[in-house]
């Protein structure tokens, strides 16, 4: 089943880091690039970058950029996204997504980061 | 910011069709705008790509079109299950993809 699996909700202090994973499954991992767009509460989506799983190469939206790092593991087709220096505004579900071309073609369940002290 | 510019809201009776905006700049409205909806506490679904095409399995009451820097997604024949948020979002080069605010559709 081609589909990517999401790690569970995280409540996190102001200051402090997360890390989020996102496994891939029932494809070729290198073959797709995965990328991560967050949504606040009540708010719409937000393309904060992507991780090229071949190479490892990232790209953020400017945005982010010192702020978010993006992983992969091969081994075990795992992408990994860690975001510090959290604040209250980074509250938000968090989605790992691939790109097919250029379009968004399957997303993970999402994950819900609570920053709050 | 976003660089893109949706109407917040949108509604029509069933049956009927609704258009959604999505208006930018000629290098953030190029061939490769994108329409996804999204039900409340659900994970985005692709609509629409390269601003005309439908996946397969997409009903073909959901379209696109584009005319200079505005893309359009319309929705005919509007049926109760359409109503969720619409965003459009736009690959703008360099690696770099852009979401609009979303639209709201309400099916009256």
């Amino acid at each position: 089943q081609v589909q990517l699996v999401q790690s569970g909700a995280e409540v996190k202090k102001p200051g402090a880091s997360v890390k989020l994973s996102c496994r891939a499954s029932g494809y070729t991992f290198s073959d797709n690039y995965i990328h991560w767009v967050r949504q606040a509460p009540g708010q719409g989506l937000e393309w904060m970058g992507l991780i090229k799983p071949s190479g490892g190469s990232t790209n953020f939206a400017q945005k982010f950029q010192g702020r978010v790092t993006m992983t992969r593991d091969t081994s075990t087709s795992t992408v990994y996204m860690e975001v510090s220096s959290l604040r209250s505004e980074d509250t938000a579900v968090y989605y790992c997504t691939r790109t097919v071309g250029s379009r968004f073609d399957l997303w993970g369940q999402g994950t819900l980061v609570t920053v709050s002290s | 910011q976003s660089a893109l510019t949706q109407p917040p809201s949108a509604s029509g009776s069933p049956g009927q069709s609704v258009t959604i905006s999505c208006t930018g700049t000629s290098s953030d409205v190029g061939g490769y705008v994108a329409w996804y909806q999204q039900h409340p506490g659900k994970a985005p679904k692709l609509m629409i790509y390269e601003v005309t095409r439908r996946p397969s399995g997409v009903p073909d009451r959901f379209s696109g079109s584009k005319s200079g820097n505005t893309a359009s997604l319309t929705v005919s024949g509007l049926q109760a299950e359409d109503e969720a948020d619409y965003y459009c979002c736009s690959y703008t080069g360099s690696d770099s993809y852009v979401f609009g605010p979303g639209t709201k559709v309400t099916v009256l």
